[in-house]
């Protein structure tokens, strides 16, 4: 199956700071990424999606100023959280699908942050 | 808007025993439907899909699950599981558009 991938899988940093997290497809082009948020015992919370060449769409309720996303190009996204804060502290995944029609969904290894 | 409903938070079987975990969603138009698995320490990953056709899907692993459109559910079952299946998984639901929507996800614990 086609592989995406996260960098880092873990990272702390310092209120205040940001902190940038990459996610790469390795074996296909993906026009379009989406980055989830998981809580502790909770479900993944879609939290924007990710175009290739132009601006994310973000779901209601995330702020698009404080987790900015970029899709330079087809094989990769970042979502930057800036100035984080302790609440901001989670795992955070991205996936991408191989191909539109196929719908199934390829899940990067997802990211903790934790913000002290 | 859609949204996908898991009944079970937490589940503990001994092997052997069989599995059935409900999904339900809502959304009125046309749905590709999706179970995923995530083992411990790895990514999630698909276990099995429904887009049209046989209403019944078999997937990896001895899965299916079965789609009933008169009560927008899509149930995940195992006739037997074994303690390698000790995993969370997750529903999810495509409507139309690109967005895919999970359910809270349920954590399946086979005792040996």
């Amino acid at each position: 199956g086609a592989v995406v991938s996260q960098h880092p899988s873990w990272v702390i940093c310092k209120s205040g700071t940001s902190v940038k997290i990459e996610c790469r497809s390795l074996d296909f082009q993906a026009t379009t990424m989406f980055w989830y948020r998981q809580f502790p015992k909770q479900s993944l919370m879609l939290m924007a999606t990710s175009n290739e060449g132009s601006k994310a769409t973000y779901e209601q309720g995330v702020e698009k100023d404080k987790f900015l996303i970029n899709h330079a190009s087809l094989t990769l996204s970042t979502l930057t959280v800036t100035s984080a804060h302790p609440e901001d502290s989670s795992f955070y995944i991205c996936s991408a699908r191989a191909g539109e029609n196929t719908g199934e969904l390829f899940f990067g290894e997802g990211s903790r942050l934790t913000v002290l | 808007a859609q949204s996908v409903s898991q009944h079970n938070h937490h589940v503990i079987l001994s092997e052997a025993a069989s599995l059935e975990l409900g999904c339900n969603y809502s959304y009125g138009g046309t749905v590709n439907l999706f179970w995923y698995v995530q083992y411990p320490g790895q990514h999630l990953q698909l276990l099995l899909k429904y887009f049209s056709g046989d209403p019944l899907v078999k997937g990896i692993k001895g899965f299916e699950a079965e789609f009933i459109k008169s009560k927008f559910s899509f149930n995940l079952r195992k006739p037997s599981v074994q303690w390698s299946d000790t995993a969370e998984y997750f529903c999810a639901v495509k409507g139309g558009g690109f967005k895919t929507i999970f359910g809270a996800g349920t954590r399946l614990f086979v005792k040996a």
